[in-house]
């Protein structure tokens, strides 16, 4: 069965400085995988994909992820954090039945 | 610009009452998700719809909860009846047309349901 993992309930970065989250899953052939990002009473927006291809991921407002096959990690990285970047993060994964699963999430503070 | 909407926003019942949840997908998008947040489990896949099928509900108390696509663009959940324990935030996500054996890619967000069951 397919499964997706969020390390950290919580990340805690200093602006300017760069960020990660962490995500590890676990799929039976080549995976799918996503960014969601969730800001207060709002509804999750999809931030990034890997299908295929470049092993870096570029998405929205600066974002970018990293698939590590050999260690099942697909980390999501921002070079400088901004305030505005704190929120939830959701990873999530598609193997092959057609269904997205998605991690627990990480809050991400971001100090001013 | 496209978006999935939800009505309504939000919703205050007394245990025991009957609570429906109404989505409206993307024009065009041809699955539909519904899902569950709260702070002790997080998000929770509910059911899972294709071309209004349903193809998974697992992940829905059967007794209380159904849910069902009328047509193309509407998807609703119904609690009945509602327990204090129903008290959280129902996300509908729907996503683009899809072929038989292709995976399932992005999903489209609606804002939510907040339901507070007393």
């Amino acid at each position: 069965a397919q499964s997706v993992a969020q390390p950290e309930d919580q990340v805690n970065v200093a602006e300017g400085n760069p960020l990660t989250v962490k995500c590890t899953y676990s799929v039976s052939g080549n995976p799918y995988l996503f960014w969601y990002v969730q800001y207060p009473n709002r509804g999750l927006q999809f931030l990034l994909k890997y299908i295929t291809g470049d092993n870096l991921v570029k998405g929205s407002y600066g974002f970018e992820a990293e698939f590590n096959k050999s260690q099942t990690s697909f980390h999501l990285k921002k070079p400088s954090a901004l305030v505005s970047d704190s929120a939830l993060y959701f990873c999530a994964v598609n193997g092959r039945d057609d269904k997205i699963i998605f991690g627990k999430g990480t809050r991400l503070h971001i100090l001013p | 610009d496209a978006r999935v909407t939800q009505t309504p926003r939000h919703k205050v019942t007394e245990m025991g009452q009957e609570v429906t949840m109404r989505c409206q997908p993307i024009l065009g998008h041809n699955t539909v998700f519904w899902y569950r947040q709260t702070m002790m489990q997080g998000l929770e896949l509910l059911a899972y719809f294709r071309n209004r099928a349903p193809l998974d509900d697992s992940g829905m108390p059967k007794d209380r909860f159904s849910a069902e696509m009328p047509d193309a663009t509407l998807a609703t959940l119904k609690i009945q009846p509602s327990e204090p324990r129903d008290s959280a935030v129902y996300f509908c996500a729907s996503g683009p047309e899809q072929g038989a054996f292709s995976v399932q890619e992005t999903q489209y967000f609606g804002p939510g349901t907040r339901l507070l069951v007393l």
